[in-house]
């Protein structure tokens, strides 16, 4: 089955500054790649995601991109600000893994004010 | 409105109970799931209902029994509760049924079993 791999497990930097988090898959059909934010005490959000037959996709100050010869995938946050401050969980879907997501073990990022 | 409620938000219990947690979505989403976020906050499936229809059964077992009364109801019970089974348990839907329809995710059960 597919499996998601996630770093850093935590991440610190000062607001302002950029933000960048990694995953990598190993089923290479994988074709459909989100982005989920956890807030303290609330269910995961989509915040952006992207499919196989693009590159890079961007929505203000966050931008994913997606590598499939190297099967890894990042989210990057610019001019980070305090709200950013979560759990990130990057996940694959494949239909070799009966078209379930199969999520990475979450980034806690803390932006310092 | 939210869109996917799930109660209750806590629940604290002894081993061997049995208990419920109850799931409901308004956004008319045809596939709906349970999922359970370890103390480590690994995400993992637990079950996944299409149109009342079980779809996915992953390696649970068999003491929790998903239940769909109706496409917008799942619920989640679970006898002969353990100490492992302490977690936080979210509840979600999606679209159509698929890992490529955005889910949406309700805000959480946490369950302690002392």
């Amino acid at each position: 089955g597919e499996n998601v791999e996630q770093h850093p497990s935590t991440l610190s930097v000062q607001e302002g500054d950029s933000a960048v988090i990694k995953c990598t898959y190993s089923d290479s059909a994988s074709n459909y790649f989100p982005w989920y934010k956890q807030e303290l005490g609330k269910g995961p959000q989509l915040i952006i995601d992207i499919r196989s037959n693009v590159g890079e996709k961007k929505d203000q100050r966050i931008a994913v991109t997606l590598n499939k010869t190297a099967k890894h995938f990042s989210l990057h946050i610019t001019e980070t600000q305090p709200e950013d401050s979560a759990v990130y969980f990057c996940a694959a879907s494949s239909y070799n893994a009966g078209n379930m997501l199969t999520f990475g073990g979450g980034t806690r990022l803390m932006v310092k004010p | 409105d939210t869109a996917v409620s799930q109660t209750p938000k806590y629940l604290v219990t002894q081993m061997g109970n049995d208990k419920s947690i109850k799931c409901e979505q308004n956004l008319g989403h045809d596939t709906m799931y349970w999922y359970k976020q370890d103390s480590k906050k690994f995400l993992k499936i637990m079950f996944s209902y299409n149109n009342k229809e079980l779809i996915i059964n992953e390696t649970v077992p068999n003491r929790f029994s998903p239940k769909s009364p109706d496409k917008a109801h799942l619920n989640l019970h679970i006898n002969s509760l353990e100490l492992g089974d302490s977690a936080v348990y979210f509840c979600a839907s999606s679209q159509g049924y698929g890992g490529d329809s955005p889910l949406h995710f309700g805000n959480g059960t946490r369950l302690t079993v002392t």
